[in-house]
Parts: C-alpha cells; sequence; structure tokens
C-alpha cells in the first residue's frame, strides 16, 4: 500500500521569497517520487521525479526537492518565488515496480504568489 | 501531435445520459492512462492501457465506466447512464515505452492532456 500527505491545501509567499510545498509519503517499497504541477485550465506537468540515483532533484523552473528516507519526506521548494509558480501542485508517489498504475497523487497545495 | 488532445474539454449532460471521451495520445507512446479529478481533490487512477489492451482496469469505479483503444492510439472513456457523482474533470495521459529493467528509473514520467470537465445535472 502507498499514501502521500501534502501537509498544506494552502501556501502564500511574497515574490522572490522562498517557496516550501511538504509531502510525506508512505509506501511498503522504495518509492519512486514526482511532483507535477497544475497550472488553471491547463493540464498536468512533470516537475521532477526522485528514483534513487540522488536525493536531492532538481527539476524544472528552478525547483528542487530533497528525499529523506528517515523523514518518509519529499518537500519541494525554490529559492525565490515568481508569480508565474501561482499554481496547484501535486506530490506524486509509485510503487518500485515501476507501473503508473500505482501512482497515487496526493490531494494538493495551492500556492499563491503576492506581489 | 506534439501533446495529449482531449475532446470535448468540456461537456454538459443529463443524469441518465451516455457520454463519451476521446484522448489522442503522444504518437509513439503506447501507454495510455485515465484519472478523474474531482474538485478539490488530487487525480484518482480509472484505467491504464499498454498498447489496445487495458492492463489494469482496476480503478473504474462500477460497470457504467468503460474504455477502449482499439488501435492502440486514440482512446474512449464511455460513461453510461450518468448520475451527478460522474461529475469531475477527466484527465488522459501517455507515456513511452518502458525502456531497461523495471525497477531501473522507476515509474515513467506521464504527460497529461487538459481534461475534459464534465457536468452531470
Amino acid at each position: 500500500a502507498q499514501s502521500v500527505t501534502q501537509l498544506d491545501s494552502h501556501v502564500s509567499v511574497s515574490e522572490g521569497t522562498p517557496v516550501l510545498l511538504r509531502c510525506n509519503y508512505s509506501s511498503s517499497y522504495s518509492p519512486s517520487l514526482f511532483w507535477y504541477v497544475q497550472h488553471p485550465n491547463k493540464g498536468l506537468q512533470f516537475l521532477l521525479k526522485y528514483t534513487s540515483a540522488a536525493t536531492l532533484v532538481k527539476g524544472i523552473n528552478g525547483f528542487e526537492a530533497e528525499f529523506k528516507k528517515s523523514e518518509t519526506s519529499f518537500h519541494l521548494t525554490k529559492p525565490s518565488a515568481h508569480m508565474s509558480d501561482a499554481a496547484e501542485y501535486f506530490c506524486v508517489v509509485s510503487a518500485a515496480s515501476g507501473s503508473a498504475r500505482q501512482l497515487t497523487f496526493g490531494s494538493g497545495t495551492q500556492l499563491t504568489v503576492l506581489p | 501531435g506534439a501533446g495529449v488532445s482531449q475532446t470535448p474539454s468540456n461537456k454538459v449532460t443529463e443524469k441518465g445520459k451516455y457520454v463519451e471521451l476521446r484522448c489522442d495520445p503522444i504518437s509513439g507512446h503506447t501507454a495510455l492512462y485515465w484519472y478523474r479529478q474531482s474538485l478539490g481533490q488530487g487525480p484518482e487512477f480509472l484505467i491504464y492501457f499498454q498498447g489496445t489492451g487495458a492492463a489494469d482496469d482496476s480503478g473504474l469505479p462500477n460497470d457504467r465506466f468503460f474504455a477502449v483503444r482499439p488501435e492502440g492510439s486514440v482512446s474512449t472513456l464511455k460513461i453510461q447512464r450518468t448520475e451527478r457523482g460522474d461529475s469531475a474533470v477527466y484527465l488522459c495521459a501517455s507515456s513511452p515505452p518502458p525502456t531497461g529493467h523495471p525497477l531501473a528509473g522507476g515509474a515513467n514520467v506521464l504527460t497529461f492532456g487538459a481534461g475534459s470537465r464534465l457536468t452531470v445535472l
């Protein structure tokens, strides 16, 4: 069984300040972990993916995430928020078998960026 | 095409009617997935195709839901006797064929379409 918990349903930051979106996971196997972003009226877009090669993963648009097995966390960060980052972000876990059928999405975190 | 295309983008129907939602995946992507996203929630898995066959349909909520992919490309999600609770955004995604050992690179990255918003009155 696998699950993912996004700890904040809404996060609000000022433009130019750091972003932290929190995610904790539960998996019976070594997981693959993803972050996807969803802008209004657009499809979900892949941000980054963790497998096992490196615990710090860099994604698109300056986002990165760190896998911490001891904390079962995979938090998403960005040093400086832009207005264009305002969107909904989903943390996703997949079991080690690699089957996409086992992709489990979190409930999402809505990021607001204030001018 | 360049991305995953879904039609219609919006569909309003009456309770009890039949609905078809279409997905045109990225050319060459052998895997195709349907997800459903209700308001304020993350996407929930419905069904997964590898080629023409449904490799996993365990997420379909009941027998009113059915999906086909007869030629291994375009897929149609069919909903019979629609109910108000079926209202949601239906998302389609595709991914390329798996490469190497399944455990080597983890799950494939999915490319999602913009979704079909279904409203059942």
